[in-house]
């Protein structure tokens, strides 16, 4: 059965840093791309970055481009989001998503996802 | 960048049919995705590649996609499809995932 689940979230004051982690299981993790999304509080979803199967290639949306770094450890079966310089409005669930094929197209896998709270 | 444009709500009635619309500049040259999310829950794929539905979800949910606009069509609606519905493609002169706004379905 493949499972994701994300860990890391909680209360960071703005401008501060959190590492998120997901950890894997039930399938070969490094065989997939896999991405963070995040859903802030009544908000509808957003992708955040993604990370190619090997790890040679990541892409961002431009809110969190040199902010958030996105990395992964196969050996580990885990995928990981660095948040630097933390603003208010990064304040959302964040999920971590696997995508089947071999180039991006959609997630067919979810965590359940982490509450990243920004607020002073 | 690109944009997915979907309608906030569609009220049905049980046993009806619901269509929600996701909109999009050609649109049909892409793959376009569906996910059901509830209260309090992850996202889950109800439709991928237009019309391909995941194993476990009903014959119910149904997938078109032309021209500019693509559509989510829901037969028979039950209660437990109530549910926010988000479209998605891959934007590949972005390198981005794209999601629309999202339509909230009320039985």
């Amino acid at each position: 059965e493949v499972q994701l689940m994300e860990s890391g979230g909680g209360l960071v004051q703005p401008g501060g840093s959190l590492r998120l982690s997901c950890a894997a299981s039930g399938f070969t993790f490094s065989s997939y791309w896999m991405s963070w999304v995040r859903q802030a509080p009544g908000k509808g979803l957003e992708w955040v970055a993604n990370i190619k199967k090997d790890g040679s290639e990541k892409y961002y949306v431009d809110s969190v481009k040199g902010r958030f770094t996105i990395s992964r450890d196969n050996a580990k079966n885990s995928l990981y989001l660095q948040m630097n310089s933390l603003r208010v409005e990064d304040t959302a669930v964040y999920y971590c998503a696997r995508d089947p094929f071999e180039r991006p197209e959609h997630f067919d896998y979810w965590g359940q996802g982490t509450l990243v709270t920004v607020s002073s | 960048s690109y944009v997915l444009t979907q309608p906030p709500s569609v009220s049905v009635a049980p046993g009806k049919t619901a269509s929600i619309t996701c909109g999009g500049n050609k649109i049909g040259s892409k793959n376009v995705h569906w996910y059901q999310q509830k209260p309090g829950q992850a996202p889950v794929l109800v439709i991928y590649n237009d019309s391909d539905r995941p194993s476990g979800i009903p014959e119910r949910f149904s997938g078109s996609n032309s021209g500019n606009t693509a559509t989510l069509t829901i037969s028979r609606v039950e209660a437990g499809d109530e549910a926010d519905y988000y479209c998605q493609v891959w934007d590949r002169s972005s390198d981005h995932y794209v999601f629309g706004s999202g339509t909230k379905v009320t039985v």
